[in-house]
Order: C-alpha cells, then sequence, then structure tokens
C-alpha cells in the first residue's frame, strides 16, 4: 500500500550527539512536511519541502535542518539535541499543497535525548 | 499569525453525539481541517471545510462559518474506538505550499 514510513519509530540519542530521522512515502507527492509534537500538544511545523523548494518556519531553531535527495525521502538532522527537543517527529506528505488536499502522516519517531 | 481555541477535553457515552467547538485567528485562511490522533499514532485526516456550512463523511460531520471564525466536528452514533485527540487545524499559504496549523487539540473519552 502506499504509505509514508518513519524509522526508525523509537530513537535514543545522548545529550548533544546529532541525530537523523529518515521519512520516505511511496505517494509520489510533491511536498513533504516536518512536524514536532510534544505530549498532549499540537504538531508544530518545523519545516516543508515543495519538490526541491525548502521552507523553514521563522521559529524552528537553527538546530534543525532538512534534507530532500529525491522525492521519496526526507531526512531531519538534529545537530545538538537538547533535553527540550525529546518529543514525537511527524513526517506528512500532500499531493501539491494546494487546495483541500489532504496531508498523510507517518507514524512518527519518538525521539529520547539522556 | 494563527491561533486556535478548541476544548481540552470532552466525554460522552457511547452511542451518544458530541460536538467539539474550534474558534480561530488566522491571516490568509484557507480553510479548517479535522484530524484524530489515537495515543501514539498518526494524526489521520478526517474533514475538510474550505467554504461555510456542513460536510458529512458518514458518522462525522464538520461545520464552518467564516464569518464567526468558528467550525465544529459532529461525532454521531459514538463507539469507544472514537476516543482519541482531535485536532481542528486551519490552512493558510506559506512559502509554496499550504500549510496547517494546529489547535491544541480535544481529548475525547468515551464511556462504556
Amino acid at each position: 500500500d502506499a504509505m509514508v514510513i518513519q524509522n526508525p519509530r523509537y530513537q535514543v540519542t545522548q545529550f548533544g550527539k546529532p541525530v537523523t530521522l529518515s521519512c520516505s512515502q511511496t505517494l509520489n507527492h510533491n511536498v513533504m512536511y516536518w512536524y514536532q509534537q510534544k505530549s498532549s500538544q499540537a504538531p508544530k511545523l518545523l519545516f516543508h519541502y515543495y519538490d526541491k523548494d525548502f521552507n523553514n518556519e521563522a521559529d524552528t531553531p537553527d538546530n534543525f535542518q532538512s534534507r530532500r535527495p529525491n522525492t521519496s525521502f526526507c531526512f531531519l538532522d538534529i545537530r545538538s539535541p537538547g533535553l527540550g527537543d525529546a518529543a514525537m517527529y511527524l513526517c506528512a506528505t500532500s499531493r501539491d499543497g494546494q487546495g483541500r488536499e489532504t496531508q498523510y502522516f507517518g507514524p512518527g519517531t519518538r525521539l529520547l535525548v539522556l | 499569525g494563527q491561533s486556535l481555541e478548541q476544548p481540552s477535553e470532552v466525554t460522552a457515552v457511547e452511542g451518544a453525539i458530541v460536538q467539539i467547538n474550534c474558534t480561530y485567528q488566522t491571516s490568509g485562511f484557507y480553510g479548517l481541517s479535522w484530524y484524530q490522533q489515537h495515543d501514539g499514532g498518526a494524526p489521520t485526516f478526517l474533514s475538510y471545510n474550505g467554504l461555510d456550512g456542513l460536510e458529512e463523511t458518514g458518522r462525522f460531520s464538520s461545520f464552518l462559518s467564516r464569518s464567526d471564525s468558528y467550525g465544529y466536528l459532529l461525532l454521531q452514533e459514538l463507539q469507544m474506538k472514537d476516543s482519541a485527540s482531535y485536532f481542528c487545524a486551519v490552512s493558510a499559504f506559506s512559502g509554496s505550499a499550504r500549510q496547517l496549523t494546529f489547535g491544541s487539540g480535544t481529548q475525547l473519552t468515551v464511556l462504556p
């Protein structure tokens, strides 16, 4: 089935140790999003790609970066994770980011920072 | 910027009807979406309103009044599996694609 896949589902890292989360999609959608969701809070958009066009949210910390080497894959890099970065990270896609179309979410990667 | 308000918790019994309200303040509004998220799971799309009025999808309906900056999600014939968090989200354009700003979510508990 076409879907959005995130690996790993759970990631443990040490304070300050770089970590990369990955997302892949078989939907062939143009837009890929990364959200951060802390416990009992709303998903918060970090950035999105429209094809290769990168769009960073104004309040996304510099510690967070992203790469999209091709249509199917997108990576979230956290250069120096702090304790406050522990959260669920959700990847989502949409076909063209227009109109009423739906965003499709992956299952998320839960990041724990020790 | 965008801001949304929705109740933090709602409790109802199986078979009942529940309405979850959402008010918003935003610029560049395109529509209001509703997503469901079970504990530990991913948000899944439920409904979208781009125009005023009611949209019905099975047991779920969603309503929008753009003039009032208000919408609601109506869940009928509640089932235990409907226990989840429900997020309203406004659509606005940022950069080259539509983005969603989510409300803080409403935790729905369905009791037997």
